[in-house]
């Protein structure tokens, strides 16, 4: 199966916490994406990767860092979570160029106690 | 302000009924592309359209670039169509989507 996986599917943890999430593209992209769904459901981009190479960074906070091992794989880490970090955590790819179509995984639920 | 201003924030349908969704946005666009959110959360791609129609099933989306809209037309309305949907547009050669806050469908059976 070709797809967007990402792992866990949930996740609840406490203030102050360090995070990690996963996530990995089987559709030969060789862009990738994080993007955060807050309460109000509204969707936002935190990183793009093209190539595993740090594209786009939008004003995130330091405590969120992407990694990328290849451009197959985007995991996403979070050192010290905060209560305005609960969100779902969705990783996207797509092929670089104009008019492309992002793939999206199903999502990764944090809720932060 | 928001670039990409979707109407109407809400919808209620009966089953059988058309829907049609608008999608406006403040810049120029390499690629807008229709999303289905469904209640779980697992966001689909419904449809990849930066101009023209384009149709796909039960669904024809028009987008007139000039005029910085997009439209998504639902036909003969089935509950399973229930959900958000939302329109994004790309304006970065496919390096970041900018998205609406989407339209909430509701069909009643």
């Amino acid at each position: 199966e070709t797809a967007v996986f990402q792992t866990p599917n949930y996740h609840v943890t406490q203030v102050g916490n360090e995070v990690s999430f996963n996530c990995k593209q089987t559709l030969g992209h060789d862009t990738m994406y994080w993007y955060k769904q807050d309460s109000k459901k509204l969707l936002k981009i935190m990183f793009s990767y093209n190539n595993k190479q740090l594209i786009v960074n939008e004003t995130v906070p330091r405590r969120f860092s992407p990694q990328s091992s290849d451009k197959a794989h985007l995991n996403l880490r979070i050192k010290s979570v905060e209560p305005e970090d609960s969100a779902v955590y969705l990783c996207a790819s797509s092929k670089r160029r104009a008019g492309t179509e992002v793939f999206f995984g199903k999502g990764t639920r944090l809720t932060v106690v | 302000g928001q670039q990409v201003q979707q109407s109407p924030a809400s919808l209620v349908l009966q089953e059988g009924e058309n829907a049609e969704l608008q999608c406006n946005f403040s810049s120029t666009a390499t690629q807008l592309q229709w999303f289905y959110q469904s209640p779980g959360g697992s966001l689909v791609s419904l449809l990849s359209n930066p101009s023209g129609t384009k149709h796909t099933g039960r669904l024809t989306s028009t987008t007139v670039t000039k005029e910085r809209r997009s439209s998504l037309h639902i036909s003969s309305s089935q509950t399973t169509d229930s959900g958000t949907y939302l329109c994004a547009i790309d304006r970065n050669m496919g390096y970041k989507l900018t998205f609406g806050t989407g339209t909430s469908l509701l069909v009643d059976p």
